[in-house]
């Protein structure tokens, strides 16, 4: 069935450190892929998608590069700032009414 | 642009008694999903529905049952509440054929 890995975290940086965090997935159709962002206390918030493959999305200096010859979808971010603390969630869907299926989810600390 | 509403926000229950969490989807949406994210994990999927059908089942207790009706919104019941029941429920609503779920802020619950 589909699944989702990402790296354990948790994972702590410095301010404006470059951020990776590792996200690969198993499916058998071809998928939509999501980064999910969960700050302290709060619901999911969608970060950022691509839909097929060699598509970049982008958000809030956060991108994330769909690679079907590695089926990876990692995330980075060039300068990491304190407010970027948050846990991580990389996704993926099938549409057609199929569930998004979640990764662990990776916590990011980042410290002043 | 109209988000997916969840009610109550938080809701706090003894062990033994029932709950119902309710979700009311993105205009359009034919699809809903239920997740249940305990402290620390990420959302394991529980049921989803189109159109009004069960289209998909996860980990979801025999203790809880859910159904979408006419207008498309849903309800979450769960009875003979435990203490493990303690978690974030989130709601997500999608149109069929589309692989993006747009989720609502949750639903907390804690069983005392």
């Amino acid at each position: 069935g589909n699944s989702v890995t990402q790296m354990e975290g948790p994972v702590t940086l410095s301010e404006e450190a470059f951020l990776t965090i590792n996200c690969t997935y198993t499916a058998t159709g071809y998928p939509s892929l999501f980064w999910y962002v969960q700050y302290p206390g709060e619901g999911l918030q969608l970060l950022l998608k691509a839909t097929k493959a060699d598509d970049k999305g982008s958000n809030k200096g956060f991108e994330a590069t769909y690679r079907k010859e590695t089926t990876s979808f990692h995330l980075e971010k060039g300068s990491v700032q304190v407010s970027d603390s948050a846990v991580y969630f990389c996704a993926l869907s099938e549409g057609g009414g199929f569930k998004t299926i979640f990764g662990a989810g990776t916590r990011l600390f980042v410290k002043a | 642009a109209a988000g997916v509403i969840q009610s109550p926000r938080h809701l706090i229950k003894e062990k033994r008694e029932t709950a119902t969490l309710k979700c009311y989807p993105i205009p359009r949406h034919d699809t809903v999903y239920w997740y249940q994210q305990g402290p620390g994990q990420d959302p394991q999927f529980l049921i989803s529905f189109y159109e009004k059908m069960q289209s998909d089942k996860g980990s979801i207790p025999d203790r809880f049952s859910a159904q979408q009706f006419s207008d498309y919104h849903s309800e979450l019941n769960m009875s003979s509440l435990e203490l493990g029941d303690s978690a974030l429920y989130f709601c997500a609503s999608s149109l069929r054929g589309n692989t993006e779920a747009f989720f609502g802020q949750g639903t907390r619950l804690t069983v005392v």
